[in-house]
């Protein structure tokens, strides 16, 4: 069946360092991918999505390229803030639109 | 423009009792999909709902029921509460058939079961 494989935190980094959180997927033809970002105390935000393969999703300095050849779609950014500090969550549709399917998260701290 | 909201926020309840869950969707959304969240793991889908049907299910017990109204709004119904169905639930909502329109969650129900 479907699944997301995401790697294990928590990753604490310094302010302005580089970040990669990577994700890995199994799944039966080519889903949409997402990542969802979850803050403390508040519900999941889509953060970037891509549809196809070699597409790049891009938001708030953040990125994550489709890639079909190692079925992966993992995160970057290149200069992390503190405000950066939350819970992020790779997920692949699964069926319809409603039918996301998770990865376990990866908790992100990020110092001064 | 109001976005998705549950309630209660917080609720204790304890094993074998009965607890209702609602979510009212976002603005002009009319699909509603529920997520469970255990401790430290990422949410698992339970079911969705549009035009009042269920129209997709994972991989949840009967004892997990759902309702959509005419509103678009939903609840989320437990029975007989195991203390292993503490959890935070979500509520998604969005529009059907619609690739393009992201899931927008609510900030979800922690269930205590004690």
């Amino acid at each position: 069946g479907n699944s997301v494989t995401q790697m294990e935190g928590p990753v604490t980094l310094s302010e302005e360092a580089f970040l990669t959180i990577n994700c890995t997927y199994t799944a039966t033809g080519y889903p949409s991918l997402f990542w969802y970002v979850q803050y403390p105390g508040e519900g999941l935000q889509l953060l970037l999505k891509a549809t196809k393969a070699d597409d790049k999703g891009s938001n708030k300095g953040f990125e994550a390229t489709y890639r079909k050849e190692t079925t992966s779609f993992h995160l970057e950014k290149g200069s992390v803030q503190v405000s950066d500090s939350a819970v992020y969550f790779c997920a692949l549709l699964g069926g319809s639109q409603g039918n996301l399917i998770f990865g376990k998260g990866t908790k992100l701290s990020v110092k001064p | 423009d109001a976005g998705v909201t549950q309630s209660p926020t917080h609720l204790i309840k304890t094993r074998g009792q009965q607890v209702t869950l609602r979510c009212s969707p976002k603005s002009g959304h009319d699909t509603v999909s529920w997520y469970q969240q255990a401790l430290g793991q990422g949410p698992q889908f339970i079911f969705q709902y549009y035009e009042e049907e269920e129209r997709q299910r994972g991989n949840f017990p009967d004892r997990f029921s759902g309702h959509q109204f005419p509103n678009y709004s939903s609840e989320l119904n437990v029975n007989a509460l195991l203390l292993g169905d503490s959890a935070l639930y979500l509520c998604a909502s969005s529009l059907v058939d619609r690739v393009n329109s992201p899931l927008h969650f609510g900030n979800g129900t922690r269930l205590t079961v004690t």
